[in-house]
């Protein structure tokens, strides 16, 4: 069972930029950092994910510490349809996380505000 | 951007009932999952599945649980007596591989509810 944790919630006002940290000091060297959400009454949603680097994409920018033990997602503008809880999870073929399984925690509720 | 379906979106049955709930995953798609969610708690992995075989299943998955890929495109798990606690939603999900940088697609759920 991969281990992270997350704060309970956050809030954010519309427009402004959302970091949300997710800890993780048990990652091994060869983990990737995921990042799911998942909308009320949703499944959930990829958003990203990162193995050293820093990454980007259309939906967020995920920033690695060196060290590795932690990351940030960072959403550059929230808007009301990104409040959601998001879920910060490792894989890694030593976590019993192959074939597909993925181990959620509580996740951060996210609360964007108009 | 590609989609998992599932149906039904709601489903509700009386305890001691079957119920099969349906899922079409992404066309390219060979690795099948289903997790499940009970209110308030967390997302669980109930089975993964691949090449018409189970590949993994949680404590969860017990002997009154079934997957089955009846044809080329359909994906269903079986619950056959359903108890109470089997109350929960329910999210099937595919992907390309299980390589742990690959993302997972998740469908909407089925919401089932036993009485």
């Amino acid at each position: 069972d991969a281990k992270t944790t997350q704060p309970n919630s956050m809030e954010s006002n519309e427009e402004e930029p959302v970091h949300l940290p997710c800890n993780h000091s048990t990652i091994s060297g060869t983990d990737y950092i995921h990042w799911y959400r998942q909308l009320p009454s949703q499944g959930p949603e990829y958003v990203i994910h990162g193995l050293t680097s820093n990454v980007n994409n259309r939906m967020a920018s995920l920033a690695i510490a060196e060290d590795r033990k932690s990351s940030t997602l960072i959403l550059h503008r929230a808007t009301l349809r990104d409040a959601a809880v998001y879920y910060c999870i490792l894989r890694g073929y030593d976590r019993g996380s192959t074939l597909g399984r993925l181990y959620f925690g509580r996740g951060t509720q996210l609360t964007v505000w108009p | 951007e590609p989609e998992v379906t599932q149906t039904p979106s709601h489903q509700v049955t009386q305890m001691g009932q079957e119920v099969i709930l349906r899922c079409v995953p992404i066309s390219n798609h060979l690795y099948f999952y289903w997790y499940r969610q009970i209110l308030g708690q967390k997302v669980e992995f109930l089975v993964s599945f691949y090449n018409n075989e189970i590949s993994e299943k949680s404590e969860i998955f017990d002997d009154q649980f079934s997957v089955e890929r009846p044809d080329g495109s359909n994906f269903t798990l079986k619950i056959r007596s359903t108890k109470l606690e089997d109350s929960a939603m329910y999210f099937c999900a595919s992907s390309e591989t299980t390589a742990t940088n690959e993302k997972l697609f998740f469908g909407s759920g089925t919401q089932l509810s036993v009485l």
